[in-house]
């Protein structure tokens, strides 16, 4: 079993739709859960984190974390053309601070 | 606020050669991490450094592998001899304190990408 694996993409949305992106981790004293964004050819850049059970907000992103159930999810809102790249899902053990382990990835398209 | 900031951008080398990324963190970060990235995957980390000590290095494969990181700021991840599959795309990352809390966000670096022929 993979460590932090996430949902098998490509996904692909229209615009305006609402992108459900899916991650599930398998060591249970993880207490980081964090999505990177990355665009083709770039670096992963930090667009949402949540460290504990329930829904967190930032403008079209929702973040949501089931530690129970070892699942955590991003949604976007209202999703623009923009918002096409690949979503990393990255966990930090709760006894190694600072060490991330990075899902492989769901490459999204927002098609309009 | 300066970002972190790697060199060169691109490199190609043919198997066997040596080859030498240079990373300078974000102005004050404590730590600093490398990561190599294949095509279609995540990130995976080879090294973590605070200052100028390693903290973890279990997936640094060091029988070609090495990095360093004098005096607490630069650092280089150097590879010799390169195989075909080290070519990926190497990222350094920083953060302000790393190992002391859980909810430290690390800041990637543009990344290299290698590519063996």
């Amino acid at each position: 079993q993979k460590e932090v694996e996430q949902n098998s993409g490509p996904l692909s949305v229209p615009e305006g739709a609402i992108a459900s992106l899916n991650c599930t981790y398998s060591d249970r004293g993880s207490q980081s859960f964090f999505w990177y964004r990355q665009y083709s050819g770039k670096s992963p850049e930090l667009i949402m984190s949540i460290y504990s059970n329930g829904d967190k907000e930032d403008g079209r992103f929702t973040a949501q974390l089931n530690k129970a159930s070892q699942y955590v999810s991003l949604l976007i809102r209202d999703s623009q053309p923009s918002d096409s790249a690949t979503y990393l899902c990255a966990v930090m053990s709760g006894t190694s601070y600072g060490k991330l382990t990075f899902g492989q990835g769901t490459i999204l398209t927002v098609h309009p | 606020e300066a970002g972190v900031a790697q060199s060169p951008r691109y490199k190609i080398i043919e198997k066997r050669q040596s080859v030498a990324f240079w990373c300078n963190p974000i102005s004050g970060h404590a730590t600093l991490y490398w990561y190599q990235q294949i095509l279609g995957q995540g990130p995976k980390l080879l090294i973590q450094f605070q200052n100028n000590g390693v903290v973890d290095d279990s997936q640094l494969p060091k029988d070609r592998f090495s990095a360093e990181r004098l005096k607490g700021v630069d650092s280089t991840l150097k590879i010799q001899p390169a195989k075909l599959e080290d070519s990926a795309v190497y990222l350094c990352a920083s953060s302000l304190y790393g190992t002391g809390g859980y909810q430290e966000t690390q800041y990637f670096g543009p990344g290299t990408r290698l590519l063996v022929l």
